[in-house]
């Protein structure tokens, strides 16, 4: 059975520039969660989706965005990145009525 | 909000010695879920438990929640150099099918051959 799959798993971008992350999640798994992790904050949560919509969304500037697709595939974008955004993202997905996570092993972003 | 705090924050031992981790809260959880990740990946599952009470073991693993389920700790036995990383407690509550945990700064534990 296949694991969640995040991609690309490292990137280098620019204070300003835009940035879309893919998650794949685990076949079935219907709900997906974002997560950005840091030294400083732990993991603090982004957003959730299920069945195409948001279903929560934590405590984050407009500037971080996200959707699921029919697959449940989800994409989040990050516009106008600030240096602060720089993190390890991480996509999470588990089967209804579970209370576990399987994450991905993570996007490492680093805005220079 | 609900905040997790986990002691010790960091615990470098020797090969064979026990430990024990802790997580507390003064939130009620529906559930709390132990994980570990190593550098460079994301947290791996070990166990979810439920219920006020109640022990789970994984191999030489240990894991107990408090009776109010405002808490939890994780105890290795005879630790071994594969135990290295960072352990993670998550609790949450269940809202409308919805479950969004929290997750505690996490224990960094190092263990030496």
């Amino acid at each position: 059975k296949a694991g969640v799959t995040q991609t690309p798993r490292y990137l280098i971008k620019t204070r300003g520039q835009q940035v879309t992350l893919s998650c794949s999640p685990i076949s079935g798994h219907r709900s997906v969660s974002w997560y950005q992790q840091t030294p400083g904050q732990g993991l603090q949560f982004l957003f959730e989706y299920f069945s195409e919509t948001q279903r929560n969304k934590g405590n984050f500037p407009g500037r971080f965005s996200g959707r699921q697709f029919s697959n449940s595939r989800s994409e989040m974008n990050v516009s106008t990145l600030e240096l602060g955004d720089s993190a390890l993202y991480l996509c999470a997905s588990r089967p209804r009525g579970d209370y576990g996570y399987t994450f991905g092993s993570g996007t490492r972003l680093t805005v220079v | 909000t609900q905040l997790l705090e986990q002691s010790p924050q960091f615990l470098s031992i020797q090969e064979g010695e026990n430990l024990t981790v802790y997580c507390n809260s003064s939130s009620v959880f529906s559930s709390l879920q132990w994980y570990r990740q190593e550098p460079g990946e994301g947290p791996v599952l070990l166990v979810t438990v439920v219920t006020g009470g109640e022990v789970k073991k994984l191999k030489r693993l240990t894991f107990q929640f408090g009776d109010a389920r405002k808490d939890s700790s994780l105890h290795i036995t005879a630790a071994q150099p594969g135990d290295t990383g960072l352990y993670l407690c998550a609790g949450g509550k269940v809202s409308g099918g919805s479950y969004i945990p929290t997750f505690g700064r996490g224990t960094s534990l190092i263990v030496h051959p």
